[in-house]
């Protein structure tokens, strides 16, 4: 069954405790990309990846790190973890860029909440 | 920035009732993508439109695209109660190398 796997679903961390959200996919896709989403903001993509070693900022990379080393993970740092990055996360990938009409698949989602 | 905006922000109907739902954009695209997500879930994927398209149907769903207006539409015939989420456009343009998503319309179909 075609997936996107993120994990943890659900975590509460400190301030500044650095932790990571693992993304991986089982359909060969060449592009993922990681999104968070706030009420009223919809979706806002916070880095991407063309392929593996290729990665590049979204609209809103502050404070996030991710690396590109298989093609079929994607994880995403928080190197120091701050409230305003309380959010739900949700990775996603496609066989192409997605601005060329390919459909895109998402993970269920992890929902960061940071004290 | 946000491309595409999406109007209504929320609509409540009843059971066997049309939804109809729009999206408004900025800038030149490629093509314009409908995604459905129930609460707290993953988005997924409903219908994609390309810019030289004008209507598309996918069973109950219809997308209509004015690339003259820069707007489309999402019309769900004789709704369900599954038929609750929140509606999503999704907008590509040849500039950017992701898509772009409004802020969604939340759908309420009352049994």
């Amino acid at each position: 069954e075609a997936q996107v796997t993120q994990n943890p679903r659900y975590l509460i961390t400190v301030t500044g405790k650095k932790l990571t959200v693992t993304c991986s996919q089982n359909m060969n896709h060449e592009y993922m990309s990681w999104y968070r989403q706030d009420p009223g903001l919809g979706l806002r993509q916070i880095y991407y990846s063309m392929n593996v070693e290729v990665t590049d900022k979204g609209d809103v990379p502050e404070g996030y790190k991710v690396s590109r080393k298989e093609k079929r993970n994607f994880p995403l740092i928080l190197e120091s973890p701050s409230p305003n990055q309380t959010s739900l996360y949700f990775c996603a990938s496609s066989s192409g860029q997605g601005t060329s009409g390919n459909t895109i698949y998402f993970g269920e989602g992890s929902w960061l909440t940071v004290v | 920035s946000q491309q595409g905006e999406e109007d209504p922000q929320a609509l409540s109907i009843q059971e066997g009732e049309n939804a109809t739902m729009n999206c408004s954009y900025k800038t030149s695209i490629n093509n314009l993508q409908w995604y459905r997500q129930n609460s707290g879930r993953g988005l997924v994927h409903l219908i994609l439109i390309r810019s030289n398209e004008r209507e598309k149907h996918s069973g109950r769903l219809r997308v209509t695209l004015d690339t003259s207006k820069k707007s489309s539409s999402l019309l769900i015939t004789a709704s369900r109660a599954a038929d609750t989420a929140s509606y999503f456009c999704a907008t590509g343009d040849t500039g950017r190398r992701a898509l772009t998503f409004g802020s969604g319309t939340r759908l309420q179909v009352q049994p």
